[in-house]
């Protein structure tokens, strides 16, 4: 499976944009890039997810790189409730439906 | 909608014992999919049922064992537990087996092995 790289943690004040960024840059091209986030003491959920382009949720956005080497996911205006580990995941549709979690980014929010 | 829904959520056993877990899908989804939560190896897929059948296993000993019933209801048993099966033990369902139908998560059992 290819592989991701996040930065362990991030910090953000309440209102404010945050930024999360994913390197993939053995990506393959029939991987989708996926982001769950982990809420304390939850499951994880399903955050959004893309191909090429740039994609947009009610939760978040997601800005792919050009080349897909990378990407970031935005939250526009973070609140005290988006705390949470957040995880980009690459999945191919191969059959092989299993998630390859790694470390994720643990995101604090300041109020 | 209901959720996702694992019982027990928490959960206590020696070694040597075995244990069950339960897990109901969301109405409609087909496919479950079993996931183990350590603080040192992180997320780790166990296995995936579609449709009463095993579809895809993770990298787990043979005591780490599934099955799905016919209302896509599932368990997971696990015998002869160690100190070490000591997790968060996590179900997700979905609708179906693609890449691109998303995969809702329950709460997750807390299994302590004293």
């Amino acid at each position: 499976d290819a592989k991701t790289t996040q930065p362990n943690s991030m910090e953000s004040n309440e209102e404010e944009p945050v930024h999360l960024p994913c390197n993939h840059s053995t990506i393959s091209g029939t991987d989708y890039i996926h982001w769950y986030r982990q809420l304390p003491s939850q499951g994880p959920e399903y955050v959004i997810h893309g191909l090429t382009s740039n994609v947009n949720n009610r939760m978040a956005s997601l800005a792919i790189a050009e080349d897909r080497k990378s990407s970031t996911l935005i939250l526009h205006r973070a609140t005290l409730r988006d705390a949470a580990v957040y995880y980009c995941i690459l999945a191919a549709d191969t059959g092989r439906r299993a998630l390859t979690f790694g470390s994720g980014t643990r995101l604090q929010v300041q109020p | 909608k209901a959720g996702v829904t694992q019982t027990p959520r928490y959960l206590i056993k020696t070694r040597g014992q075995q244990v069950t877990l339960s897990c109901s899908p969301i109405s409609g989804h087909r496919s479950v999919s079993w996931y183990q939560q350590t603080p040192g190896q992180g997320l780790q897929f166990l296995f995936e049922y579609f449709s009463e059948t095993q579809r895809n296993k993770g990298n787990f000993p043979g005591r780490f064992s599934g099955r799905q019933f016919s209302n896509s209801r599932s368990e997971m048993n696990v015998s002869t537990l160690e100190l070490g099966d000591s997790a968060l033990y996590l179900c997700a369902s979905s609708l179906g087996t693609g890449v691109l139908d998303t995969q809702y998560f329950g709460p997750g059992t807390r299994l302590t092995v004293l």
